[in-house]
């Protein structure tokens, strides 16, 4: 099974800082590779697709990068309805695993 | 819209059977360009995929190794749903459980989520 990693595992940001966040896949998976959203006691939202794909509706300060087997995920300016846990997910094999999360807070 | 609804009981008791069902509103189960899943969330798991049903002239489905052994996931063409069984359940099996539709995007679209406490 392919194993997705990311880092860090938590961060403080101020409202309007630049916040990015690293995944690594255990081996390649091309660009089969989607961010999540996921807010205290909800369901995750897909943000990113295909790694660099922005899904409709979703502001354009969510941006994502990468290929292979290291991604970057963006968000260029930090809103208060921002935190979250940020998860990657890979797809290119079954199963389609996530990785571990990373929580965004408001310093 | 595409919404998924899912419902099935927060407790279930040791040895036993778990199962939940998602009903679907703004699509079809039987959809040739989607794939129905269930996934968990445990702060020990993490976000964990179980399985998932689809259908491409006939139905298929694909299942977590960890699992495999003690899931099923079935569709209802009838009533536009589709739904999770775990048999033989411990309090490992204590999580949020998700329904997805998995389109060309991703996991585009979830269900609310059901809190399944497995307890004596």
């Amino acid at each position: 099974d392919i194993q997705m990693t990311q880092s860090p595992s938590s961060l403080s940001a101020s409202v309007g800082d630049r916040v990015t966040i690293t995944c690594q896949a255990s081996q390649d998976i091309s660009n089969y590779l989607n961010w999540y959203q996921q807010k205290p006691g909800k369901a995750p939202k897909l943000l990113i697709y295909d790694a660099s794909n922005l899904e409709t509706g979703v502001p354009s300060r969510f941006s994502g990068s990468g290929s292979g087997t290291d991604f970057t995920f963006t968000i260029s300016s930090l809103q208060p309805e921002d935190i979250a846990t940020y998860y990657c997910q890979q797809y290119d094999n079954l199963p389609p695993a996530f990785g571990p999360g990373t929580k965004v807070d408001i310093k | 819209q595409v919404q998924l609804q899912q419902s099935g009981p927060g407790l279930v008791q040791p040895s036993q059977t778990l199962s939940l069902t998602c009903a679907i509103s703004g699509d079809s189960v039987s959809s040739t360009s989607a794939a129905w899943n269930w996934i968990r969330q445990s702060p020990s798991r993490g976000l964990e995929w179980l399985g998932r049903t689809y259908y491409r002239s006939k139905w298929y489905h694909d299942y977590a190794v960890s699992v495999k052994s003690r899931i099923t996931i079935s569709p209802d063409t009838s009533k536009n749903q589709f739904s999770l069984q775990v048999n033989s359940v411990t309090p490992d099996d204590t999580a949020v459980y998700f329904c997805a539709r998995a389109s060309s995007l991703g996991m585009d679209v979830w269900g609310q989520g059901t809190t399944v406490t497995v307890s004596s």
